[in-house]
Order: structure tokens, then C-alpha cells, then sequence
């Protein structure tokens, strides 16, 4: 159990519609990361956000957005979905350990299906 | 850029059996983390194994190893005694030191443990 939790599993929507991914993590996990997983491919790494500001981004355009909120629960926003969005949506977030390694936690996802 | 390739698309072993899936990756980055991630019918991706660059000596955990070869940009990872339960996807991934978690992903192995 990571602690990440990620609604809806599952989700249909048609094309040009738009959508809201979320995501909700543990306490003092500051620090959580989008990435998209297209069918038989690793998953690629959408932006990260930390204490509510976006903190890089990867090869994804501004349709793709992103909000953190203070109660360490965030949103992925697709907007104008094209067939290609279709993928699961991973969302994983971040703490230290003892040895003070950063260790990433990852939710089950969000399996997007657009039509 | 940082690329990950995984030549075995899939692999089988008989149960109790010893297999190796294999990585390389390319990078100009001298200090970096690799790792290599096991994806179930869950998919949640579940931390294997991580090494830091600089770290000489491979990493261990339980029946998991791994050969890292710097010089040769070569990232293994041997199952010892593999059980059924080791039945899934396997990424081999890179991160950069500080570089803010994004994680660069192979396309995955996936592994299939026989009865």
C-alpha cells in the first residue's frame, strides 16, 4: 500500500471533451509527478508539481494542465482530448526516508479511454 | 536527452529458476539514478531495486541484483529463485540527480514465471 490514491479508475470520454485526473497522497509528500502510459509503452512523464507550483514539465502541450493543493491532493486537467490521450495515468508522489533517499510512491492509475 | 532501451519485449522462466532482463541507457549525466520498477495486472509500479552512479557496488535486495556497468551504460536485473508472484511488467528507469524526480523509462519486459 503506497498511500496514493487515484479516482476514477477507469474512464470513457469523446473526443474534444475534457477531463479531471485525481490524485490524492499521503501527509508531508510534497512533491507529486504526472506521468502517461500508453498501451505497451513505459510511462512518460507528464510535470511535477511542488507546494502547489509546477516544477517541470515534459514533452506535452499547454492542453495538459495541472493543480496541487495544500490538503497534498492534486488534478491532471486534459483539455480538447484527442483519441491519442487515450493511456493510463499514473500520479506519483515523494518523501525521504530514513536514509535520506527520496523514494517515489505510485498510485494504480487512471485508465483513459477516449473515443 | 536521456533515453532507456529494454530489447526484451518478453521473457519466460520455469519457477525457482534464475533470469536476467536487460538495460542500457544513454546519458551525458555523470551523477544519476536508475532503477528498475515491477508493473503487475494492478498497475501500480512497485520500487525492485535502485542504484545511485556513483556506488561501485551493485545493489541488492532479497532474491533482486542487479549488474550495473557505468562504462558501459548497462543496467541488469537478475531474479534469483523467481516465484510466481514476480509474474508482471518491468521497467528499467533513469533519474537525474536533482533532477527534480522526472523518471525516463525503458518500453518494459514483460515477465511470465511458469508453473
Amino acid at each position: 500500500e503506497t498511500g496514493v490514491t487515484q479516482s476514477p479508475t477507469h474512464l470513457i470520454k469523446t473526443r474534444g471533451q475534457q477531463v479531471t485526473l485525481r490524485c490524492s497522497s499521503q501527509s508531508g509528500h510534497n512533491t507529486v509527478s504526472w506521468y502517461q502510459q500508453a498501451l505497451g509503452q513505459g510511462p512518460q512523464f507528464i510535470f511535477q508539481y511542488y507546494r502547489e507550483e509546477e516544477n517541470g514539465r515534459g514533452n506535452f502541450p499547454p492542453r495538459f494542465s495541472g493543480l496541487q493543493f495544500p490538503n497534498y491532493s492534486s488534478e491532471l486537467n486534459v483539455n480538447a482530448l484527442e483519441l491519442d490521450d487515450s493511456a493510463l495515468y499514473l500520479c506519483a508522489s515523494s518523501a525521504w526516508n530514513a536514509e535520506g533517499q527520496e523514494k517515489l510512491f505510485f498510485g494504480s492509475g487512471t485508465q483513459l479511454s477516449v473515443l | 536527452a536521456q533515453t532507456v532501451t529494454q530489447s526484451q519485449p518478453e521473457m519466460s522462466v520455469q519457477e525457482a529458476e534464475t533470469v536476467t532482463l536487460s538495460c542500457t541507457y544513454d546519458t551525458s549525466e555523470n551523477n544519476y539514478y536508475l532503477f528498475w520498477y515491477k508493473q503487475p495486472p494492478s498497475r501500480q509500479m512497485i520500487l525492485v531495486i535502485r542504484q545511485e552512479a556513483y556506488k561501485q557496488q551493485n545493489a541488492t535486495e532479497n532474491r533482486f541484483s542487479v549488474n550495473f556497468q557505468k562504462a558501459a551504460k548497462s543496467f541488469s536485473l537478475k531474479i534469483s529463485d523467481s516465484q510466481l508472484g514476480d509474474t508482471a511488467m518491468y521497467f528499467c528507469a533513469f533519474m537525474k540527480v536533482f533532477g527534480n524526480e522526472k523518471l525516463t523509462f525503458g518500453t518494459g519486459t514483460r515477465l511470465t514465471i511458469i508453473p
